[in-house]
């Protein structure tokens, strides 16, 4: 069964950029993956949906400053000029043999 | 605008029963696959269930199975979730969510989320 990984804890300062990993088990580097934002006692909102040729489709809204690429079985998520509201929980999600996945999370800290 | 309302959660007792109910509009709902997501407090994300369009296909996760069943009115653009038999580890707040879909195919991911609906099951 796919396993996406995602390391606990980010940071980077205001204005500054920041590249979030999540990393498919071995055996899964050609799945899709999507990422997703949850903000402070918010629900999750649908950032983009990543494949693996790097290409992505954003969800309606999402600003310019967030982008994704592909290197193999990691899937990044890049903001750039951070702002306060990017403070957050990052998910990303992907689908196994007839079941859902989600990677840990990554808690995004802007300083 | 696709909008998403979740409605049907509550304070249960372990062993007792609940119905979740998603509201669904602004998009075809009868082409799309859909999910239950749930967060227990303070945890991450934790993928429940599916159904495919015609409800020919559904699946859970191992932690529900047995217990919950999912299910749809095309007619009514409404997703639903039975819960029996819950229990104490159940308690979290349940997202439905759409399934990315284009051009015939479903990816299994969400690209879109309600605002959830809290169950707490406590004694």
């Amino acid at each position: 069964q796919v396993v996406l990984t995602q390391s606990p804890s980010a940071s980077a300062s205001l204005g500054a950029s920041v590249k979030l990993t999540c990393t498919l088990s071995s055996g899964h580097s050609s799945y899709v993956i999507a990422w997703h934002q949850q903000q402070p006692e918010k629900g999750p909102r649908y950032l983009m949906k990543l494949n693996s040729d790097g290409s992505y489709n954003k969800g309606d809204g999402i600003p310019d400053r967030f982008s994704g690429s592909t290197s193999g079985a990691e899937r990044y998520l890049t903001i750039s000029s951070l702002q306060s509201e990017d403070e957050a929980d990052y998910y990303c999600q992907t689908w196994g043999t007839g079941t859902g996945v989600f990677g840990g999370g990554t808690k995004l800290t802007v300083l | 605008e696709v909008q998403l309302v979740e409605s049907g959660g509550g304070l249960v007792k372990p062993g007792g029963s609940l119905r979740l109910s998603c509201a669904a509009s602004g998009f075809t709902f009868s082409t799309y696959s859909m999910n239950w997501v749930r967060q227990a407090p303070g945890k991450g994300l934790e993928w429940v269930s599916s159904i495919s369009t015609s409800s020919r296909y559904t699946s859970y996760a191992d932690s529900v199975k047995g217990r919950f069943t999912i299910s749809r009115d095309n007619a009514k653009s409404s997703l639903y979730l039975q819960m029996n038999s819950l229990r104490v580890e159940d308690t979290a707040v349940y997202y439905c969510a759409r399934e990315y879909c284009s051009g015939g195919r479903c990816y299994g991911v969400d690209d879109s989320w309600g605002q959830g609906t809290l169950v707490t099951v406590s004694s």
